[in-house]
């Protein structure tokens, strides 16, 4: 079972330029998640989706936007992205109730 | 102030050595709680849930103390391969969110 993918895993980017990261589960989840990971700060909540069609706002949402494409697909856009933004990023998804998340492999995005 | 603390370490141990980590947090309507592990640049994984009545899985034993609003770990006979950083996740009652510590490092040793 591949559960949570994401790409690219690795990226560079100028100051200023535009991408968006891929997300998709197969595990007929629910809600879906975008993360942060910086040295020393742990795992902080950018972005989720409750359900298809829905997104709420996280703990640092500043810079980004979310599209919850279908059930399976969850993306996240840097419009303009800032070195602030170099981080690790994982994508997880979940069903309900009192179950576990499920990450993906991670991001690694660099802003220079 | 955070949502979850833990002590970040290392805890630097032998082989054998048994090994306990805490967490704190500070929302008392926190509902589910867990245990991920989360190797060097890799994605965190599930160790455990935490029971109310605390729950062991093999070496692994946890513990919930809602009255003082924290969670433990317990590692018994540490094994190298449990070098990893363990990180404490709460959920929040009707909530969809989890709030993750930034992560406890343990180092084992020959």
């Amino acid at each position: 079972n591949a559960g949570v993918t994401q790409t690219p895993k690795f990226q560079v980017l100028k100051t200023g330029q535009s991408m968006t990261l891929q997300c998709a589960q197969d595990m007929n989840h629910n809600s879906m998640y975008w993360y942060r990971q910086d040295p020393g700060m742990g795992l902080r909540l950018i972005y989720y989706s409750a359900s298809e069609g829905t997104t709420d706002k996280g703990e640092v949402p500043n810079g980004y936007n979310v599209s919850r494409l279908n059930k399976r697909e969850f993306s996240l856009r840097l419009e303009s992205a800032a070195p602030s933004q170099t981080s690790v990023y994982f994508c997880a998804s979940r069903n309900r109730g009192n179950t576990e998340a499920f990450f993906g492999q991670g991001t690694r995005l660099t802003v220079v | 102030r955070k949502e979850v603390e833990q002590d970040p370490g290392p805890f630097n141990v032998p082989e054998g050595a048994t090994v306990a980590f805490n967490c704190t947090y500070s929302n008392s309507a926190s509902q589910s709680f867990f245990w991920y592990r989360q190797d060097c640049r890799k994605e965190p994984k599930l160790l455990m849930s935490v029971y109310s009545s605390g729950n062991e899985d093999g070496r692994f034993t946890a513990q919930l103390n809602r009255a003082s609003q924290y969670i433990s770990l317990l590692i018994r006979d540490s094994k190298l391969s449990d070098s990893a950083t363990y990180l404490c996740v709460v959920r929040l009652y009707n909530f969809n969110k989890f709030y993750f510590g930034s992560g406890t490092k343990l180092n084992v040793k020959p």
